[in-house]
């Protein structure tokens, strides 16, 4: 079956520093993954996702997330933190051989301090 | 841009009301999909639709049904609510191989 484990209930980092936000999953075939971001009382926006090809994908808000297939992860970077990327973080993984579903992980909290 | 649209952003209901939350979407996505969100539980699937009248169980159906007469639109329907369904509920869409599209959800509370 497929998982995703998101280590990290809450990250906190200065504004300007790096954030990394920690993911790792399973399954049993070639996952697509995927990054989400939720603000208070909204729906998830999509940020990034791997499908195939180059392991450093990089998507909306200067955001950037790494493939690693020897270690089953997929951590969401970003070089320097702004206050305005605090919010609701949600990794999700999609299995081709269960079909549409994705799964998500429990979500991380990222508070950026100024 | 696509548009997901739910029908109430909250509601409030109670205990044994059969309850509708509509979901719409206007890019003429294949799939479409309902997720319940509870805090350090992350997103759940209920359930997910493929084709016009056609559904799948996600992992939690219980207590839930689905209905898909047209492609735009995805009904979530809870026969006779209880407090334990208590959630935000989002409705997402999405074209093949693509990512999820959601909605800005619906807060129900079931008194």
């Amino acid at each position: 079956a497929q998982s995703v484990a998101q280590p990290e209930d809450q990250v906190n980092v200065a504004e300007g520093n790096p954030l990394t936000v920690k993911c790792t999953y399973s399954v049993s075939g070639n996952p697509y993954l995927f990054w989400y971001v939720q603000y208070p009382n909204r729906g998830l926006q999509f940020l990034l996702k791997y499908i195939t090809g180059d392991n450093l994908v990089k998507g909306s808000y200067g955001f950037e997330a790494e493939f690693n297939k020897s270690q089953t992860s997929f951590h969401l970077k970003k070089p320097s933190a702004l206050v305005s990327d605090s919010a609701l973080y949600f990794c999700a993984v999609r299995d081709l051989n269960y079909g549409q579903n994705f799964v998500f992980g429990p979500g991380t909290r990222l508070s950026v301090l100024p | 841009d696509v548009k997901v649209t739910q029908s109430s952003r909250y509601l409030v209901k109670r205990t044994g009301e059969k309850v509708f939350l509509e979901c719409v979407q206007d890019m003429d996505h294949e799939n479409m999909f309902w997720y319940r969100q509870d805090p350090g539980l992350g997103l759940r699937l209920i359930y997910f639709s493929y084709d016009v009248k056609m559904k799948e169980k996600g992992d939690i159906p219980e207590g839930y049904s689905v209905s898909r007469e047209k492609k735009e639109r995805f009904s979530l329907i809870l026969e006779s609510a209880s407090t334990n369904q208590t959630s935000m509920y989002l409705c997402a869409s999405s074209p093949d191989d693509s990512p999820l599209h959601f909605g800005n959800g619906t807060r129900l509370t079931v008194t």
